[in-house]
Formats: structure tokens, C-alpha cells, sequence
């Protein structure tokens, strides 16, 4: 199994649906990250957390909310889905350190419609 | 923000050939890395290389980190057609913590049989 999971893999959805994209992992990692990736714009943070009790947001937050429900699950919602959320979603884990490497997911692709 | 941008955008070369690719950022930091990424799929680690370091190895990989010209560079050497990805470097603020890791936009390598 994969170290960290992401659920759906891919989605497609109609303008102002509530969407929920999952996240779990098994490495025991206290910090995680929801990334969004466009064609030709990289990876730009939305949320991430430190532990379960801390969330934080990153660049591009707006429209997005998360939940850590424990410290394996992380999960992204958009309340009111807009095509220009359409993406590649990952989530990722780290180690609390400095190595400073992140462990991804396989991605959620959202398409709205 | 800072952010690093590699350098060239694509790239495409024969097998047995090796591949460059440029990374530049903005501001100081504590460590570079570079990560992988095959088409859709989740991004993988490759290599870290701290400020302090200049060179660093593993496998095929050969990364420089040149702190003065704000710029790194990620060698693979004797290519082959399984290194065909997209490959993004990653950069963290100085005294920030890796949570906020901030990828450039990529560089799409085709390795050709």
C-alpha cells in the first residue's frame, strides 16, 4: 500500500457542488500539505498542517477549507466548486526535522464543469 | 514570493546523453531540493542539497548549488528513456521551516530511445 493515499483519484463535478478530497497517510509524518497544480504554474500550497490542533494557510487559500481529523488524515473541501478549481490536487507528508523532504500522494484530479 | 524557476522549460534529448537542468531563486535559503515527476503521478523525491553544500551525488543525479548566483543545477547523466519526466526544484525561506517549500514551474525532460 501507499504510504500516502489520496481518495478520490479523480472527480468531475458541476459548478457550486461541495467537493471533499482525502487524504491518509502511514508514515507517521506530524506535518501535511494540501498543493494544487496547474499546467505551467508548478505547485502552490492552499493549507498545511503541523499537527492536529495547528492549520495553517498557504498562498492560495480562498475558496478552500481543511480538516485534520487525526494525525494519518488531512482532508481538502471546496464548499462551492468553480471551473477554475479544475487541477491536480496532491497532498503530501513530512517529518518533523529539517530533511525538509516531502512524501506525495498520487494526486485527485477535480474537473468542474 | 520567492520561488525557483528552472531553466529550460523542455528538454529533449537522446538515450546515453546527459541532461541539464537550471534552477534559479530569489532569496536566501536553507536547502534546495529537486523532485521528479512522471506524468500525473505524484511528485518524488530526487535529492536535498544545503546551502553550504556546492556538490552533491547520488546515482546518475549530479547537483551543484551555487548560493552566490542564487542558482542550482541538476545533471543525469547517461539518460535513459525511464527519466522521461518533468523535474522541479524546490526551494525553502531562510529560517522558515521545509512547510513551506515553494516549487518552480518545471522542467519537462523527453529522454528518446
Amino acid at each position: 500500500d501507499a504510504d500516502v493515499t489520496q481518495t478520490p483519484r479523480n472527480r468531475i463535478t458541476k459548478t457550486g457542488k461541495r467537493i471533499m478530497l482525502e487524504c491518509s497517510q502511514t508514515k507517521g509524518h506530524d506535518r501535511m500539505y494540501w498543493y494544487r497544480q496547474d499546467p505551467g504554474l508548478g505547485l502552490r500550497l492552499i493549507y498545511y498542517s503541523f499537527d492536529v490542533k495547528d492549520i495553517n494557510k498557504g498562498e492560495i487559500s480562498d475558496g478552500y477549507s481543511v480538516s485534520r481529523q487525526a494525525q494519518a488524515k488531512f482532508s481538502l473541501s471546496l464548499e462551492s466548486a468553480i471551473p477554475n478549481q479544475t487541477a491536480l490536487y496532491f497532498c503530501a507528508t513530512s517529518d518533523f526535522g529539517f530533511t525538509g523532504e516531502l512524501f506525495f500522494g498520487e494526486g485527485s484530479r477535480l474537473t468542474v464543469l | 514570493s520567492q520561488q525557483g524557476e528552472e531553466d529550460p522549460q523542455a528538454l529533449s534529448i537522446q538515450e546515453g546523453e546527459n541532461a541539464t537542468m537550471n534552477c534559479s531563486y530569489k532569496t536566501s535559503i536553507n536547502n534546495l531540493q529537486w523532485y521528479r515527476q512522471n506524468s500525473g503521478r505524484g511528485l518524488v523525491h530526487l535529492i536535498l542539497i544545503r546551502s553550504n553544500e556546492r556538490e552533491k551525488h547520488s546515482g546518475r543525479l549530479r547537483v551543484t548549488l551555487d548560493t552566490s548566483k542564487k542558482s542550482s543545477s541538476l545533471l543525469i547523466t547517461a539518460s535513459r528513456a525511464a527519466d522521461t519526466a518533468s523535474y522541479f526544484c524546490a526551494t525553502d525561506a531562510f529560517g522558515g521551516g521545509s512547510e513551506k517549500l515553494v516549487f518552480g514551474k518545471g522542467t519537462k525532460l523527453t529522454v528518446n530511445p
